[in-house]
């Protein structure tokens, strides 16, 4: 399988607590995107990485939110001293810089979901 | 600015018929407008894109329709089937998708067979 895979697939945690999400892109794009969803609701953007550089943060991601992209391949996302307002389902999406077509097409994995209780 | 309004929220059609989702947006800067399907506990699949110097795009049973002078673009769905039961998000960036997505609300839709 050459899609986007996110680890874990299912995070249950306690209030407090600190978790960390995983995102493996498809190998030959150089943008990752995380994105959160809400049940009901359409993803909303957190942040984005061209290779290793954090090129733009959303006001929604707060202090207790950190995203990595190491070695430009796999990124992290971490939240700290999580909240219940934290349950949601983490995106991550990947793109080339352009396809053929001129377009950048995201293609996203099946998500992390997380309940903090 | 950086919002998308999608509408219905919920839409229900009986199989055979066509399924009509709406969009509308603020940002003239948006040039890449693409609709996403998404199932229970998936992430979101890209079904068709459009970007603004078109004003349709046909992929097999699905449409959009864009109408650069209202802001305004829809999703048509042809012939519909039970298996096109799901969420549906319109979306719209910047820089040719090369950017963040800006998505509407969704759209639960239901084939009744």
């Amino acid at each position: 399988d050459t899609g986007v895979s996110q680890d874990p697939r299912h995070k249950i945690t306690k209030r407090g607590q600190n978790v960390t999400f995983r995102c493996d892109p498809i190998s030959e794009h150089n943008r990752l995107y995380w994105y959160r969803q809400t049940l009901g609701q359409g993803p909303e953007f957190l942040t984005y990485f061209q290779n290793e550089a954090q090129l733009e943060k959303s006001r929604l991601l707060s202090d207790r939110f950190s995203a990595e992209r190491p070695k430009g391949s796999f990124s992290t996302l971490e939240i700290q001293r999580t909240e219940q307002g934290d349950s949601a389902m983490y995106l991550c999406a990947s793109s080339p810089t352009r396809l053929a077509g001129g377009k950048a097409t995201q293609y996203f994995g099946p998500g992390t979901r997380l309940l903090v209780l | 600015q950086q919002q998308v309004k999608q509408s219905p929220q919920s839409l229900i059609v009986q199989k055979g018929g066509i399924s009509i989702i709406n969009c509308a947006y603020e940002n003239t800067a948006f040039d890449y407008f693409p609709w996403y399907q998404q199932f229970p506990g998936k992430g979101p699949a890209l079904l068709i894109a459009i970007r603004p110097d078109v004003s349709e795009k046909k992929e097999g049973r699905f449409t959009i329709s864009f109408n650069k002078s209202a802001k305004q673009f829809s999703l048509h769905i042809m012939d519909s089937q039970p298996g096109d039961s799901a969420t549906y998000f319109c979306a719209a960036s910047v820089n040719q998708g090369a950017q963040k997505l800006v998505f509407g609300q969704g759209t639960r839709l239901t084939i009744n067979p």
